[in-house]
C-alpha cells in the first residue's frame, strides 16, 4: 500500500538554528498538507498545496517558516530561526481520491522536532 | 466548520465493543462527520465518514442521530492495537478542507 513518506523521523537542534523537513506524497496526489502537532493537542494546519500552488498558509509563522512545493510532487518545510516553541510533532498528508466526495488524507509518520 | 466535543478518555474490555461518542449539535446540512484515530507516535488514519445514514466499513461502524446533532464510532471488537486517540471532526467536503482537529478521546483497550 503506497505511503507518505516523511524524513527525518526525529531532529534535535537547537534555537536560532536553521532545520528542514521533506515529504514525499503518495504518487499522484495533487493535494499536500503540513500540520502541527503539539504535544497533548490535535494537528493544526500549517499550510495546503494544491499542486505546486499554495491554497491555504493563513496560519503559517510566515517570519520564520517557509514550504515549498516546486515540481508540484514532494514538498519541504523550513525553519529559520527555531524557537523553542516550535518543538512538536510535523505532519504531512496528502490527498487525491475521491470518496463520495469527500477527499480522504493520508498522513505520513511524522518528524519529531525537538528544539534546546 | 461545526464544532464538536468528545469525551476525554475513556477505557474499554479487549474483545468487547468501543462506543465512542461525538456532540455536534450546531451541525448544517451540508457538512459530514469524519472520524480519524491517531495510534501513538504515528500520523493520524483515516477511520470512516458519513453524512446521515449509519455506515459500516471493515474498520468501525458510525452512528449518527436522526437530527444529525451526534454520533458514535463503534470498534466492534476492540483489540490492544486499537488503543488511540479518536477525533470526530465536522466538515465540508472538498478538495481544498483542511481538518480540524480536536482534542479528541483517548481510548484505553485493556486486557
Amino acid at each position: 500500500e503506497a505511503e507518505v513518506a516523511q524524513s527525518p523521523r526525529y531532529k534535535i537542534t537547537e534555537k536560532s538554528q536553521a532545520v528542514a523537513f521533506w515529504c514525499d506524497p503518495i504518487s499522484g496526489h495533487a493535494t499536500l498538507y503540513w500540520y502541527r502537532q503539539i504535544l497533548g493537542q490535535g494537528p493544526e494546519l500549517l499550510v495546503q498545496f494544491q499542486d505546486e500552488s499554495v491554497v491555504d498558509d493563513s496560519q503559517l509563522p510566515k517570519d520564520r517558516f517557509s514550504a515549498e512545493r516546486l515540481k508540484g510532487v514532494d514538498s519541504t518545510l523550513k525553519i529559520q530561526p527555531a524557537e523553542l516553541g516550535d518543538s512538536a510533532m510535523y505532519l504531512c498528508a496528502s490527498s487525491s481520491s475521491k470518496i463520495r466526495g469527500y477527499y480522504e488524507q493520508y498522513f505520513g509518520p511524522g518528524t519529531r522536532l525537538t528544539v534546546t | 466548520d461545526a464544532k464538536t466535543t468528545q469525551p476525554t478518555s475513556m477505557d474499554c474490555a479487549e474483545g468487547r465493543a468501543a462506543n465512542l461518542p461525538c456532540n455536534h449539535s450546531t451541525i448544517s446540512g451540508n457538512e459530514y462527520v469524519y472520524w480519524y484515530r491517531q495510534i501513538h507516535s504515528q500520523g493520524p488514519q483515516y477511520i470512516i465518514h458519513g453524512l446521515k445514514n449509519n455506515e459500516t466499513n471493515e474498520m468501525a461502524s458510525l452512528i449518527i442521530t436522526e437530527d444529525r446533532k451526534s454520533s458514535t464510532l463503534i470498534l466492534p471488537h476492540a483489540t490492544l492495537r486499537d488503543t488511540a486517540v479518536y477525533y470526530c471532526i465536522v466538515r465540508v467536503p472538498s478538495n481544498t478542507g483542511k481538518l480540524i482537529f480536536g482534542q479528541g478521546t483517548t481510548l484505553q483497550v485493556k486486557p
